[in-house]
């Protein structure tokens, strides 16, 4: 069964480096999706992507965050300068144009130290 | 953000009973709600959904129940099994803006044998 694929699958970093999460969505799917879960909290959206841009974004994706779809497979969610309270899962999602239903990756745990 | 609320952080039920979870929304725009279940170190995983012109579906194991005038919805598992013990998020969105997802805090299930 098609899946949705992220990597890494945990990475730890200094405040203030920059760190790029990869996600391959699932392939015929056009509609793509980040969202975090601070441990202990919800899930929360960060940004939707659609026809390379981005479609809608929460008040959490500032400045700091950005996305990027490089070429046909992968979809980044890069961010400049890692604060402590962007410690969280980052889970990539996909979507198919004709349904509601996203698609969810394993997830990428985020620690910031 | 209390848009969508699962009031109770767990439930215990007994192998072969039936599992009731509830959800409840404030946002009358939202108007497709879907479940998800999630494993420990693992993305959500997409159970059933539910369109607003609809109060029920069905698929297998799993019924959703929606009832807009209480702005309420459920999800049973019947019967339930060892293997359904998981944390399990009911999910909200808005046609209006594609598929972000609202979620709620999450209901964390044990089926015990």
């Amino acid at each position: 069964e098609p899946e949705v694929t992220q990597t890494p699958s945990h990475q730890v970093t200094q405040m203030g480096q920059e760190v790029i999460l990869r996600c391959v969505p699932i392939s015929n799917h056009l509609y793509f999706y980040w969202y975090r879960q601070i441990l202990g909290q919800k899930v929360e959206f960060l940004v939707s992507f659609y026809n390379n841009e981005i479609s809608e974004k929460s008040e959490i994706f500032d400045d700091q965050f950005s996305v990027e779809r490089p070429d046909g497979s992968n979809f980044t969610l890069k961010i400049r300068s890692t604060k402590l309270e962007d410690s969280a899962m980052y889970f990539c999602a996909s979507r198919a144009a004709d349904t509601g239903e996203l698609f969810f990756g394993e997830g990428s745990r985020l620690t910031v130290l | 953000d209390q848009q969508v609320k699962q009031n109770s952080p767990s439930l215990s039920v007994q192998e072969g009973r039936i599992s009731i979870l509830n959800c409840d929304y404030t946002n009358s725009m939202f108007d497709y709600f879907l479940w998800y279940k999630k494993y420990p170190a693992e993305g959500p995983t997409f159970l059933i959904s539910i369109s607003s012109i609809k109060d029920k579906n069905e698929d297998g194991r799993f019924t959703v129940f929606l009832n807009k005038s209480a702005k309420h919805l459920s999800l049973h598992i019947v019967p339930s099994q060892p293997g359904d013990s998981a944390v399990y998020f009911c999910a909200a969105s808005e046609a209006t803006s594609g598929s972000r997802l609202t979620f709620g805090e999450g209901t964390q299930l044990t089926v015990n044998p």
